[in-house]
């Protein structure tokens, strides 16, 4: 079965990077398309990028050169990097799984890492 | 980006009631529309996919349609179980974006 899970600060003070890590276990992350998609107070849900079966990604352009995703294949691992953050980024962040087809849907989600952003 | 509004925010329902929640696109998203469920404290789970294709496991219940900028999720015969948030995705267009998300609770 496939299970990924979020982990990484709770906390992050402004203007400082947010690192998240997703841990994928059950299929291999060299398989597929990998992204991060967060969840905003007030419920609105946004796509910040993916990272490839061969390493290729690609962001939303509302996130400009803040965010960059990487990945290890010897830990199925992959990563979220956002910098300079606002108390904007304050937000319910998720790893998913996209098909093979490349078709942007998620098939399978993280349960979820809360990320507040405050001095 | 295409903006997806999903109505209603809110809807309460009876058991056994078949309830219709509506996705309106800004523009043709050629059936690249993706359905999905979410529980308090709970990861999404994907329903529907290709607006109308039914994600592996999930209740015959739930069915999607539309095309073209307006599409529908429904649910038959609504169960307990299916209390839960419900929001949009469209992917036919760079970036993907979703809809705001309707809260379903029992009447």
């Amino acid at each position: 079965e496939v299970q990924l899970q979020e982990s990484g600060p709770g906390l992050v003070k402004p203007s400082q990077s947010l690192s998240l890590t997703c841990s994928v276990t059950g299929y291999s992350i060299t398989s597929n398309y990998w992204g991060w998609i967060r969840k905003f107070p007030g419920n609105k849900m946004e796509w910040m990028g993916y990272i490839s079966y061969s390493g290729s990604t690609s962001y939303n352009p509302s996130l400009k050169s803040r965010i960059s995703i990487t990945r290890d294949t010897s830990k199925n691992q992959f990563f979220l990097q956002l910098n300079s953050v606002t108390t904007e980024d304050t937000a319910t962040y998720y790893c998913a799984r996209s098909p093979y087809s490349g078709d942007r849907y998620f098939d399978y989600w993280g349960q979820g890492v809360m990320v507040t952003v405050s001095s | 980006d295409i903006q997806m509004t999903q109505s209603p925010a809110s809807l309460s329902a009876s058991l056994g009631e078949t309830v219709t929640i509506e996705c309106r696109a800004s523009e043709d998203i050629y059936n690249g529309l993706a359905w999905y469920q979410q529980k308090p404290g709970k990861s999404p789970q994907l329903l529907i996919y290709n607006a109308n294709s039914l994600h592996t496991g999930v209740p015959s219940r739930f069915s999607g349609s539309g095309s073209g900028t307006q599409y529908s999720l429904k649910i038959n015969s609504l169960q307990s179980e299916d209390v839960a948030s419900y929001f949009c995705q469209q992917y036919y267009n760079y970036p993907p974006t979703f809809g705001g998300g309707t809260k379903l609770e029992l009447k």
